[in-house]
Order: structure tokens, then C-alpha cells, then sequence
């Protein structure tokens, strides 16, 4: 019930392309669903983050699906740039918004590759 | 925006030693530090929760005697690898909750020898 499951593993988008990823949880008690973006050798970075209490949200070229009915959340990067090229991660906790102490479940990762 | 510094960003050691971590937020007081590990290719695994001034919590199948975590103060944790071997080099990340979500540190790279 802990995990997160994404998808697709590997993902290859031309230049100016929408990216879609997604992601699917058991566990109806997390309600801090963000995304992270990591570049080889960094640390993730936040990118986006929404609660279950919005089907969706927006930032920049960001945008969060939520579906809470089928336990369902999807990133959606608009204008791909190569820049972009990078592994995005999808997570989830109970309370991780607004200064509680659980832990953050992170999906599997995506690889993806924007081509000019 | 909140920092979190994670030092030394890559370090070697040879079997057998052992190695500390250090994880510090630089502008905010964290109760609350988290630390992930990572293999090539992977997603982040967490190892272990630490609270300030508290015992670590230690995930499932971590050994809590070889990776020993300190958070002594708000803004400082520590994570020592005691007698490393090869198949503990990894990336090792921590990140730091706070009111607005979870900082993390920009992670460091063991090479056991």
C-alpha cells in the first residue's frame, strides 16, 4: 500500500512536445503528491506539488493531473525543451505538507529524453 | 528559498574505514531530516528518518549499526558509514522537511575501495 507506481520508464519527446507521465497509489491517506526533477549527479529538485483537494495545478509549462477517484496523478511538461532532458520522479505522503513528520514514498522514475 | 547543504559532494574511502555525511539547512530550522539512497538507474530508497534530538528511524532492512545517524542540532544531521565495503558505494541524499514540502541536498557520491 506504501508504493507508487510510474510510468513509462523511458520516455523520447521531439522538441516542443507535450511529456506525460504517470503515476498510480494504493494508499488513500497521502495527500502531498509532488514531482521532483533530477539531473545526473544532483540531488532532486521540487517542480510541482499538488493536494487531493484540486483535480488540477498549474506552473509554467508544469501542469498536475489529479484524479483522486482512480487514485491517479500525471505530469504534463508542454513545450519540451531539451533542457527538460532529465529522470522526473512522482512521490507521495501522509502530512508532508505543512510540517508533519512522514516519510516520502517516491515512484520509479522516468528517463527522459527531449530531441531537438 | 530553502537550502539544504550536503557535504562532501564525493568522497573515496577504502574498505573497511568509515565515512560521515553531513546534512545542514542553511536558512531554516529542520526537526525533521530524511535520508534516501540511491543506485545507478534507481529511484530514491529511504533509509531512515531523523528526528532532532531523537533515535533514528530506520527503514526495513537497513542496519541501524552501519549507518549510524546523528541530528544533534536543527540544522545539522549526520550520516556516518561504518566499515564500508564496495557494495556500500552509492549516492546518498538527504532532505529536510519543512512547513512548505521536503528540500533535499544535492547528494554525495561513496566510492568504497
Amino acid at each position: 500500500q506504501q508504493q507508487v507506481k510510474q510510468s513509462p520508464q523511458s520516455l523520447i519527446v521531439q522538441k516542443g512536445g507535450i511529456s506525460i507521465i504517470n503515476c498510480a497509489y494504493e494508499n488513500t491517506a497521502f495527500d502531498y503528491f509532488p514531482w521532483y526533477q533530477q539531473f545526473p549527479g544532483k540531488g532532486p529538485a521540487l517542480l510541482i506539488a499538488i493536494r487531493p483537494d484540486v483535480s488540477e495545478k498549474k506552473e509554467g509549462r508544469f501542469t498536475i493531473s489529479f484524479n483522486k477517484s482512480a487514485k491517479q496523478f500525471s505530469l504534463h511538461i508542454m513545450d519540451s525543451q531539451p533542457g527538460d532532458s532529465a529522470t522526473y520522479f512522482c512521490a507521495a505522503s501522509i502530512g508532508g505538507y505543512g510540517g508533519a513528520t512522514n516519510k516520502l514514498i517516491f515512484g520509479t522514475g522516468t528517463l527522459l529524453a527531449v530531441q531537438p | 528559498g530553502a537550502v539544504v547543504s550536503q557535504h562532501p559532494s564525493r568522497v573515496i574511502c577504502k574498505s573497511g574505514t568509515s565515512v560521515k555525511i553531513e546534512c545542514r539547512s542553511l536558512d531554516f530550522q529542520a526537526t525533521t531530516m530524511f535520508w534516501y539512497r540511491q543506485f545507478p538507474k534507481q529511484s530514491l530508497m529511504l533509509m531512515a528518518t531523523s528526528n532532532e534530538g531523537s533515535k533514528a528511524t530506520y527503514e526495513q532492512g537497513v542496519e541501524k549499526d552501519k549507518f549510524l545517524i546523528n541530528h544533534a542540532s536543527l540544522t545539522l544531521s549526520t550520516l556516518t558509514v561504518t566499515s564500508a565495503h564496495p557494495e556500500d558505494s552509492s549516492f546518498y541524499i538527504c532532505s529536510a522537511l519543512r512547513e512548505s514540502g521536503y528540500t533535499f541536498g544535492s547528494g554525495t557520491r561513496l566510492t568504497v575501495v
